[in-house]
């Protein structure tokens, strides 16, 4: 079965500060796709950022990259200059391509940026 | 426009009662799904539907019955409902097989008193 764990669960940063939320998964599918979810108080879940398995390029998203390492099972988030609407619980989240392609969240990291 | 509108958003209930929770996407969507996201904020799926069938069925209460009648519906129907089922409930939809993300509705609070 798939899993996908947060170790963090709580990070705080000053305003413009770098962050970085961890994200390890467990899968024995060799193609798959990944994302980070955010979750402002407002409880809607926004994309952040995504990344297929096969690419091996890091995806970004302006102030926000992605640091894939495939053969650790790791997908982590890093926020550059980090800004106070950036405070959210962030989630990792996997779906594999073959069968039921579960959509699988880890346990959220809460991320407050103090001004 | 909404992409996934859930209703209603919040819903207060005495235990024992009966609700559902409707939900629509008008994203053209194949697969449609319902999470359960609990005071602690995680997020566990509960059903998943690929056109119209039952595909994932997590180890949820049979209390629990979802009802898709059509490819832009998901709907979750709760018998009987318990105190511990309070929580936020999430209706989300994906197009399968694709580097897509899945759209999310805006949650509903359900309260059991």
């Amino acid at each position: 079965a798939q899993t996908v764990t947060q170790s963090q669960p709580e990070m705080s940063v000053q305003e413009a500060e770098t962050v970085t939320l961890s994200c390890t998964y467990d899968t024995s599918e060799n193609n798959y796709y990944l994302f980070w979810y955010k979750q402002p108080p407002s409880r809607q879940m926004i994309l952040v950022i995504r990344q297929e398995a096969y690419k091996q390029q890091n995806a970004t998203e302006n102030r926000f990259s992605v640091n894939f390492q495939k053969a650790a099972k790791s997908f982590s988030l890093k926020i550059s200059d980090s800004q106070l609407g950036d405070t959210a619980m962030y989630f990792c989240a996997f779906t594999g391509i073959q069968g039921a392609q579960k959509l699988v969240f880890g346990q959220g990291t809460r991320l407050t940026i103090n001004p | 426009d909404t992409a996934v509108s859930q209703t209603p958003k919040y819903l207060v209930t005495q235990m024992g009662n009966d609700k559902s929770i409707k939900c629509e996407q008008n994203l053209g969507h194949d697969t449609m799904y319902w999470y359960k996201q609990d005071s602690k904020k995680f997020l566990k799926i509960m059903f998943s539907y690929n056109n119209k069938e039952l595909i994932i069925n997590e180890t949820v209460p049979n209390r629990f019955s979802p009802k898709s009648p059509d490819k832009a519906h998901l709907n979750l129907h709760i018998n009987s409902l318990e105190l511990g089922d309070s929580a936020v409930y999430f209706c989300a939809s994906r197009l399968s097989g694709r580097n897509t993300e899945a759209f999310f509705g805006q949650g509903t609070r359900l309260t059991v008193v």
